[in-house]
């Protein structure tokens, strides 16, 4: 199947820095990737909507001078989480959707995940 | 907008004793998925369910949507220690966005 790869996947900052999250299709051309976020035990929320060649789509709630999405290809996307601070600290993870074969269609493939944790 | 509810949101069983857990939207789906996240992991998918009453099998997996399109299960037959994990039912929203259920996290006791 497709393979979405994420990094880092684990990262440890200090309050007020940047922290920038790859998100790349490996086998697979994406213009479109999905960006989540998961707090523990809970499901996943979609932060934004990655577009490549253009602007993402945020959801509502969603800051976005905060949170900073580039597709500036069709297989990488990157969030830049700026000015990071302890509320940030969470799992994000990356998606894009794809075909899983057997008539499956706009399944989603998912990065590993970044665990950001903000001192 | 639409919503996708499930339940339960957590479920504790013996090994070897059956596991369902049930997924409901506010709107009819033209689809729904379901992913399955093992813990400390991601989500990876698991089914696609597509036509109204459909009902899909893998192995100990039994899937379902209903004759609406507006709700689906799944039942693990005999659970084994490798089912832990949440599962999480999806349905689409416009072109390639999902919704995701809350999930039903799965813990098994040996």
């Amino acid at each position: 199947g497709a393979v979405v790869s994420q990094h880092p996947s684990w990262v440890i900052c200090k309050s007020g820095t940047s922290v920038k999250i790859e998100c790349r299709s490996l086998d697979f051309q994406a213009t479109t990737m999905f960006w989540y976020r998961q707090f523990p035990k809970q499901s996943l929320m979609l932060m934004a909507t990655s577009n490549e060649g253009s602007k993402a789509t945020y959801e509502q709630g969603v800051e976005k001078d905060k949170f900073l999405i580039n597709h500036a290809s069709l297989t990488l996307s990157t969030l830049t989480v700026t000015s990071a601070h302890p509320e940030d600290s969470s799992f994000y993870i990356c998606s894009a959707p794809g075909l899983a074969g057997l008539g499956a269609k706009n399944i989603q493939y998912f990065g590993a995940g970044t665990r950001l944790s903000v001192l | 907008g639409q919503q996708v509810m499930q339940i339960p949101q957590y479920q504790h069983v013996q090994e070897g004793e059956d596991f369902t857990t049930y997924c409901n939207s506010s709107t009819t789906l033209s689809n729904i998925q379901w992913y399955k996240q093992r813990p400390g992991g991601h989500p990876v998918f698991l089914i696609q369910l597509v036509k109204s009453g459909e009902v899909k099998k893998q192995k100990r997996l039994t899937f379902q949507f209903g004759e609406a399109k507006k709700n689906s299960s799944l039942h693990i037959t005999a659970t084994q220690t490798t089912d832990v994990g949440t599962y999480f039912c999806a349905g689409p929203e416009g072109a390639q966005k999902l919704v995701f259920g809350q999930g039903t996290r799965l813990t098994i006791n040996p």
